[in-house]
């Protein structure tokens, strides 16, 4: 699987976006990119995922640049809620998949 | 909105002693997965377990692990003779369609 690089920590004003990069510059053409969450010690949480084309669901957006090589995990209205460890995670799609977990980028949401 | 559970929350033993924690996939999911989490460290891969048998496992996973779905509702990670250093998190995931995976709470386990 793809390595992934994300920056440590961020913070965020509350009601502002998040934008949490991630550069996966080896990713290989069949591969995605996964975004999961871990609030405090709780299980990870799945958010979203994508393959090229920009994505957005109920939770955020992402945003892969054309190359695939990095990506954009945005929460449009960031809340104390979404303080949280967010990893990004390059692999293949199917079944049986192990999730390959870094150490994540810490987001700290601040009133 | 269904959930993984998994039991006990917390569970203390002995080094030497053996421990069974459990797991309740969402029903209706085929692809079940351990991961465990030592303090401070990153999520890890254990195993991953389809069909009744194992479809890939870490280097974690030696000898002192089994895995088994004893009927159709329990997953369970077996750990025959425990260590300090199984000292962790484990998270039990389910899958039912080919992306997302869906995480348990966790079982803490501590081993003295």
């Amino acid at each position: 699987d793809a390595k992934t690089t994300q920056p440590p920590s961020m913070d965020c004003a509350e009601g502002r976006a998040a934008n949490l990069p991630c550069n996966h510059s080896t990713i290989s053409g069949n591969e995605y990119v996964y975004w999961y969450r871990q609030i405090h010690s709780q299980g990870p949480q799945y958010i979203i995922h994508g393959l090229k084309n920009n994505e957005t669901n109920e939770m955020a957006s992402l945003i892969i640049t054309e190359d695939r090589k990095s990506s954009t995990l945005i929460l449009p209205h960031a809340t104390l809620r979404d303080t949280a460890v967010y990893y990004c995670i390059v692999g293949n799609t199917g079944t049986a998949s192990k999730l390959t977990f870094g150490t994540g980028t810490r987001l700290q949401v601040t009133l | 909105e269904p959930e993984v559970t998994q039991t006990p929350s917390h569970q203390v033993t002995q080094m030497g002693q053996e421990v069974i924690l459990r797991c309740v996939p969402i029903s209706n999911h085929l692809y079940f997965y351990w991961y465990r989490q030592i303090l401070g460290q990153k999520v890890e891969f254990l195993v991953s377990f389809y069909n009744n048998e194992i479809s890939e496992k870490s280097e974690i996973f030696d000898d002192q692990f089994s895995v088994e779905r004893p009927d159709g509702s329990n997953f369970t990670l077996k750990i025959r003779s425990t260590k300090l250093e199984d000292s962790a998190m484990y998270f039990c995931a389910s899958q039912g369609g080919i992306y997302e995976q869906y995480f348990g709470p966790g079982t803490r386990l501590t081993v003295t």
